[in-house]
């Protein structure tokens, strides 16, 4: 059965803080793994994830996969209240079948 | 260009009652899905479709029916409410390797 593990599974910081969510999965015929972030409502996708070792930057975050390990990190540097929510690292197979987590949950205080 | 559009946003049924749950999109993707969302848990997919005539079953298809006929609309229908159906639906759209998600529907069943 596929699955996902993330975590930590909660996390509270500072403003300015950095922060490493991981995520190991199991998937059978992975192809990519995206990242979402989701606030009050609908998840908002942040990164795909197909290569090992190739960083992909947006902003502040930045992730990376390892397709050896089957893991993947998401890093969030000088973090903001804005960044408080849950973040899901979610796994692809064929057929385009996605394997959701329970997700991070980060809250940023100021 | 609204991407995917959800309602009713909120919704209280009585056991027994049953209703549908719409989902539109703009984007003309071919691949649609719903997604039911638990308290503190993963997304599980509840039916998808490929395209316009085309349905499937997901993880968690009991309970709940749908249909394609167009591109764009693509109904979650509840037939006998149950206590168990207390959730978050997502609908979201593939286009490409992302999914895009609707801001969700909050089903209270009592």
């Amino acid at each position: 059965e596929d699955k996902v593990v993330q975590s930590p599974l909660s996390l509270v910081v500072h403003e300015g803080d950095t922060v490493t969510l991981n995520c190991s999965y199991e998937v059978t015929n992975f192809r990519s793994l995206l990242w979402y972030k989701q606030e009050k409502k609908a998840p908002t996708f942040l990164f795909m994830l197909t290569s090992s070792g190739i960083e992909k930057k947006s902003g502040r975050l930045s992730s990376i996969l390892d397709k050896k390990e089957l893991f993947s990190i998401l890093n969030i540097t000088a973090t903001q209240t804005g960044d408080s929510a849950v973040y899901l690292c979610v796994p692809r197979g064929s057929n385009y079948k996605l394997t959701f987590g329970k997700g991070t949950l980060l809250t940023v205080n100021p | 260009n609204a991407g995917v559009t959800q309602t009713p946003k909120f919704r209280i049924l009585k056991i027994g009652q049953s209703m549908t749950l719409q989902c539109t999109q703009d984007m003309n993707h071919n691949y649609m899905y719903w997604y039911r969302q638990d308290p503190g848990m993963g997304l599980k997919l509840i039916y998808y479709s490929v395209g316009a005539g085309i349905t499937d079953k997901g993880e968690v298809p009991n309970g709940y029916n749908v249909s394609r006929s167009t591109t764009e609309d693509f109904p979650l229908r509840l037939e006998l409410a149950a206590p168990s159906q207390t959730s978050v639906y997502f609908c979201a759209t593939r286009g490409g390797e992302t999914q895009y998600f609707g801001p969700g529907t909050r089903l209270l069943v009592l």
